[in-house]
């Protein structure tokens, strides 16, 4: 079974406007992560924020944490048609060695 | 380009046989996880090595195995074949300071029929 839930399942948007995407999980986590997936190939890291971390920026990506709501969300600003793509949330297990992935968020910006 | 590099890239098995797929990890990367992702759906855990190790398990089968070799390129065994086995395998490699910044390879895609 899958720990991180994303939503939506898929989202299309025009070029310029702004994506969020929700995740949710179900146990206390060390950190969460953000990945991106290219047409079924390798996943790409975008962003990880610790559980001690309420928000966090990368260029254009902007991540939010809540553990009491054991949820997370990822922005992506001013989109471009090569932000398409999945994006994953991950996060680790109790035990720290194992991450796991929700079935992702498959993102269309039409150009 | 992550460094990660797998082969072969696609592969077209008979159910019951037996497959090997190869992974090579980023420079200076000690652990290596390996991840089944079945069409429309995340990456599954396998399992994990460290230092030529096995690390952790997911819910995967005895006929899933692996290997960490001491130059720590890995390799994924897998038995008897079945059809729900096609799925696109990825490794993914880190180094053991910073264990969650994993580095994945392209993936190998497994069609079993």
């Amino acid at each position: 079974s899958q720990q991180g839930e994303e939503d939506p399942q898929a989202l299309s948007i025009q070029e310029g406007e702004n994506a969020t995407m929700n995740c949710s999980y179900k146990t206390s986590i060390n950190n969460l992560q953000w990945y991106r997936q290219n047409s079924g190939r390798g996943l790409v890291h975008l962003i990880l924020i610790r559980s001690n971390e309420r928000e966090k920026h990368s260029g254009r990506l902007r991540v939010t944490l809540d553990t009491s709501k054991k949820s997370s969300s990822l922005l992506i600003t001013a989109s471009r048609a090569a932000d398409t793509a999945s994006y994953f949330c991950a996060t680790d297990d109790a035990g720290g060695f194992k991450t796991i992935f929700g079935a992702g968020t498959r993102l269309f910006v039409k150009a | 380009e992550t460094g990660v590099t797998q082969s072969p890239t696609h592969l077209i098995k008979t159910r019951g046989q037996q497959v090997t797929l190869r992974c090579s990890s980023q420079s200076g990367h000690n652990t290596v996880s390996w991840y089944q992702q079945a069409l429309g759906q995340g990456p599954q855990f396998i399992f994990q090595y460290y230092r030529e190790e096995e690390n952790g398990r997911g819910n995967f089968p005895p006929r899933f195995s692996g290997l960490q070799f001491p130059n720590y390129s890995s390799e994924l065994n897998v038995n008897a074949l079945e059809l729900d086995d096609s799925a696109l395998y990825l490794c993914a490699s880190a180094s053991g300071d910073r264990p969650y910044e994993q580095y994945f390879g392209p993936g190998t895609r497994l069609t079993v029929t």
